[in-house]
């Protein structure tokens, strides 16, 4: 069994200000990891993933993740906040090996203050 | 390439009625998958198909049906509409050689059952 646990379901920062979102999973096996973001009345977007090799991973945007795997943890973070980031993010995992399904988490609402 | 399409963007049933959710990808995916997302829940997973030919449960197939009519086209029924199927509801594709792991999703149809 794998699940996702985002911490706070909200989340304000100030334009300019590091961006964090915390993302736990669990999984029995290899996880494959995965941020998505969700503007207003749009359907969902990949912003980066994490499947093998380097744990620290670039995304789209500006936005970087790291795995790992100690604390169970796949944190989105980004230097500095824009106003065009504030979005919904999910986070998701996926067991490696074979066919897998994807688990989301419940998402993260960022509001980016001017 | 337009991607994964879905229609109709909105409709209003009544309870006890009938209708179907059209998704179409342009992508050549192999898998496709049918979620729901309510507001505090992220997105569950209603059905999956893993390749043409194949539909599986995901974690809440009840009061739904799915039909793969076919390597692009993916479709949703609910054969009995009841107000707790009020939601959002998502298509998406993934697959292909370079981007194996990642979900491409539609816009979404927004579902109100009175």
């Amino acid at each position: 069994a794998q699940s996702v646990t985002q911490l706070g379901s909200h989340v304000s920062v100030s334009e300019g200000a590091l961006v964090l979102l915390r993302c736990n999973y669990s999984s029995s096996v290899p996880p494959y990891l995965f941020w998505y973001v969700q503007y207003p009345n749009q359907g969902l977007q990949l912003l980066l993933k994490y499947t093998t090799g380097a744990t620290l991973v670039k995304g789209i945007n500006g936005f970087e993740a790291e795995f790992k795997k100690s604390e169970t943890s796949f944190h989105l973070t980004k230097p500095s906040a824009h106003m065009s980031d504030a979005a919904e993010y999910f986070c998701a995992v996926r067991a490696s090996g074979g066919y897998q399904k994807v688990t989301f988490g419940t998402g993260t609402k960022l509001q980016v203050i001017p | 390439n337009a991607g994964v399409t879905q229609t109709p963007k909105f409709q209003v049933l009544k309870t006890g009625q009938s209708m179907t959710l059209q998704c179409a990808q342009d992508m050549n995916h192999n898998s496709m998958y049918w979620y729901r997302q309510d507001p505090g829940m992220g997105l569950r997973l209603i059905y999956y198909s893993a390749s043409e030919g194949t539909t599986d449960k995901g974690e809440v197939p009840n009061g739904y049906n799915v039909s793969r009519l076919n390597k692009r086209e993916f479709s949703l029924r609910l054969e009995s509409a009841a107000p707790s199927q009020t939601s959002v509801y998502f298509c998406a594709s993934k697959g292909g050689a370079s981007n194996q792991e990642t979900q491409y999703f539609g816009p979404g149809t927004r579902l109100l059952v009175l």
